[in-house]
């Protein structure tokens, strides 16, 4: 089966850097999204990755290693607003999006 | 305005009743998707429809009804539901269907709660 893992919930403190994992197996890769959602609010756009390497996007970078099977989100200088979830989705073979549960991210002054 | 409009943002209804769920998008995309995001589950993608046409059906039961009677709006209708059927029912729309960067564009999303 397809499967993608993340960690449920991670806590950092204000200005420091926090890395959110995410590891997939799927039948084929054709690029991974992370997005990113408020409580009760609509999930938006974070990165997109399909080539190996890092896409840097001011506070926010985003990993991609394909033979691993593996990314992660890396934020920096943390924010108060970050405190959010964060979603992993892979699309596969068939260009259908394989979705993590998310990880909370809870930003403690 | 924002990008994608969902009404109601939370609704309350009897397993007998028969209530429909909007979703508008203001981008002119020709995709639009419904998603439903259970508590601490991923996001479960249930129809999408791309030039009004349903191109993906995930074997959602018959309770469940879309209606996309053009590019910009969708419909999802809902009667005889279950409670395990309360959960956030998110729309979203994306420019296309293709295998390019397609970005989705979610609206905030209806709250539903079955008793």
């Amino acid at each position: 089966g397809q499967n993608i893992d993340q960690p449920t919930e991670m806590t950092a403190t204000e200005g420091a850097i926090v890395q959110i994992n995410c590891t997939y197996q799927t039948s084929g890769f054709n690029g991974l999204f992370w997005y990113q959602q408020h409580a009760g609010e609509a999930p938006t756009f974070l990165s997109y990755n399909v080539l190996d390497g890092l896409e840097e996007k001011g506070r926010f970078s985003s990993f991609l290693s394909r033979s691993k099977g593996y990314s992660y989100l890396l934020l920096k200088e943390l924010q108060m607003k970050d405190s959010a979830s964060y979603l992993c989705a892979v699309r596969d073979s068939n260009y259908q999006l394989i979705w993590g549960a998310g990880t909370k991210l809870i930003i403690k002054p | 305005e924002t990008g994608v409009t969902q009404t109601p943002r939370h609704l309350v209804m009897g397993m007998t009743n028969k209530k429909s769920l909007k979703c508008e998008q203001h981008l002119g995309h020709n995709a639009m998707y419904w998603y439903k995001q259970s508590a601490k589950k991923p996001l479960e993608l249930m129809f999408v429809y791309n030039f009004k046409e349903q191109t993906e059906n995930n074997s959602v039961p018959s309770r469940f009804s879309p209606e996309c009677p053009n590019s910009s709006h969708l419909f999802l209708h809902l009667h005889t539901l279950q409670p395990e059927d309360s959960a956030l029912y998110l729309c979203a729309s994306s420019q296309d269907t293709g295998t390019g960067v397609e970005k989705l564009f979610f609206g905030s999303g209806t709250q539903l709660s079955v008793l």
